[in-house]
């Protein structure tokens, strides 16, 4: 079946900080890849996506390329700021017979200090 | 245009117990999903509806657990009666459409305690 897995955490960085947060996953066919975003108090937000192999998604400054080669979908930052403290979630979705579902990974805790 | 809604927030019940939870998806989005988030670990889907069908059920505990959307619109997800281990932030999600490059939006989910 599929899974995600990703870096263990939490991860405490500085204000300006390059960031990366490792995910690698397994899936049958070509599975479509995300990050999700969850912020103290809210519900999870789409950071970003990539739909097929080499693509490179990116907002609000992060950006992760789908690498097939490596089954991996790392999430980068050049430089984070305090209100980029949140969890992270890599996940993905195939399509085929299993209705567009969503598998997550475990979360990662981002937390930037001034 | 309004998101996901949910409610309650929170909820300390003892267990044993029963407890409903209610989500609004957003208007015009036919795939509603629910999903339980327990401390530490990523979202697991319980259950799938598009518009009143049940599309995935799997991984629904379902000798406790019932969900259902009878309209098409509004869903309720019941757990009867409650374990420790059902304490958890459940999610409910919203899409267009089932297909895997229609995006989920998700609510702010309902917090819940068993004592």
């Amino acid at each position: 079946g599929n899974s995600v897995t990703q870096m263990e955490g939490p991860v405490t960085l500085s204000e300006e900080a390059f960031l990366t947060i490792n995910c690698t996953y397994t899936a049958t066919g070509y599975p479509s890849l995300f990050w999700y975003v969850q912020y103290p108090g809210e519900g999870l937000q789409l950071l970003l996506k990539a739909t097929k192999a080499d693509d490179k998604g990116s907002n609000k400054g992060f950006e992760a390329t789908y690498r097939k080669e490596t089954t991996s979908f790392h999430l980068e930052k050049g430089s984070v700021q305090v209100s980029d403290s949140a969890v992270y979630f890599c996940a993905l979705r195939s399509g085929g017979t299993s209705y567009g579902k969503l598998t997550f990974g475990q979360g990662t805790i981002l937390t930037v200090h001034p | 245009e309004a998101g996901v809604a949910q409610s309650p927030r929170y909820k300390i019940i003892e267990k044993r117990q029963s407890v409903a939870f209610w989500c609004n998806p957003i208007s015009g989005h036919a795939t509603l999903y629910w999903y339980q988030q327990i401390l530490g670990q990523g979202p697991k889907l319980l259950i799938q509806f598009q518009n009143n069908g049940v599309v995935d059920d799997s991984q629904l505990p379902k000798d406790r657990f019932s969900a259902e959307r009878l309209k098409g619109v509004d869903s309720t997800l019941k757990i009867q009666p409650a374990k420790l281990e059902d304490s958890a932030v459940y999610l409910c999600a919203s899409s267009i459409g089932q297909n895997y490059n229609n995006e989920q939006f998700f609510g702010p989910g309902t917090r819940l305690t068993v004592l």
